[in-house]
């Protein structure tokens, strides 16, 4: 079975230092993709990055980066030169890519991120 | 452009009531998911939309819950009758294609569905 464990439940870090938020994944599937997103206090769900199992190098987005070590079944998040406006709740989630591409998405039970002046 | 809009943001009933969540994904995405978060617990996937069509509702729980989406638009998700533990945040996602690489998915910001 597929499954997502996050085994931070909470976070703390001081503005500026960088931070890496755990996530390992467990799947039989030869194909399928890792994402990273969001929850701030307003509720919406913001996408930040992705890993395709395939893909060769690491993803980077602006300051986030994904460490992923497939071997290890691991995707953490890193967050370089952490800002007030990062504290949020941390979702992992992984896509299953059955027959096709598919959205359906299966979760982490999440971080909560709090960043210090 | 919009972005996904869930309607109530918040709504308390008791149980045994009958609650419509609504969502309006972004125009022109033929996806359309639910998705649930129970207090503490991971988000879980309900089901998905391909315009009308159910395409997968493997995660409903039980059949009080029905889900509608008339039209190809807007998506209603009904709770009938709710029970304490149907409380939790339900959040409503949209996506243009399923995508082979990143296929976005955007998110809602959730009604908030509180069952005493």
């Amino acid at each position: 079975a597929q499954k997502i464990t996050q085994t931070q439940p909470g976070m703390f870090v001081q503005e500026k230092e960088a931070v890496t938020l755990d996530c390992t994944y467990d799947t039989s599937d030869p194909s399928y993709g890792l994402f990273w997103y969001k929850q701030p206090s307003s509720g919406e769900m913001i996408f930040l990055i992705y890993q395709g199992s395939y893909d060769q190098q690491n993803a980077t987005e602006g300051r986030y980066s994904l460490n992923f070590q497939k071997a290890r079944k691991s995707a953490n998040l890193v967050i370089s030169a952490s800002q007030l406006g990062d504290s949020a709740m941390y979702f992992c989630a992984m896509r299953r890519v059955l027959g096709g591409a598919t959205n359906k998405l299966i979760f982490g039970t999440g971080t909560l991120l709090a960043v210090q002046p | 452009e919009a972005g996904v809009t869930q309607f109530p943001s918040h709504s308390v009933i008791e149980k045994g009531q009958t609650v419509t969540l609504r969502c309006d994904p972004i125009s022109g995405h033929d996806n359309l998911y639910w998705y649930r978060r129970v207090m503490g617990k991971e988000i879980k996937f309900l089901l998905h939309f391909v315009k009308e069509s159910k395409q997968d509702e493997s995660g409903m729980p039980n059949n009080r819950f029905l889900a509608e989406r008339t039209g190809g638009t807007y998506s209603t998700l009904k709770v009938q009758p709710a029970e304490l533990e149907d409380s939790g945040v339900y959040f409503c996602a949209s996506s243009q294609g399923l995508g082979t690489t990143r296929g976005e998915l955007f998110f809602g910001e959730g009604s908030r569905l509180t069952v005493l």
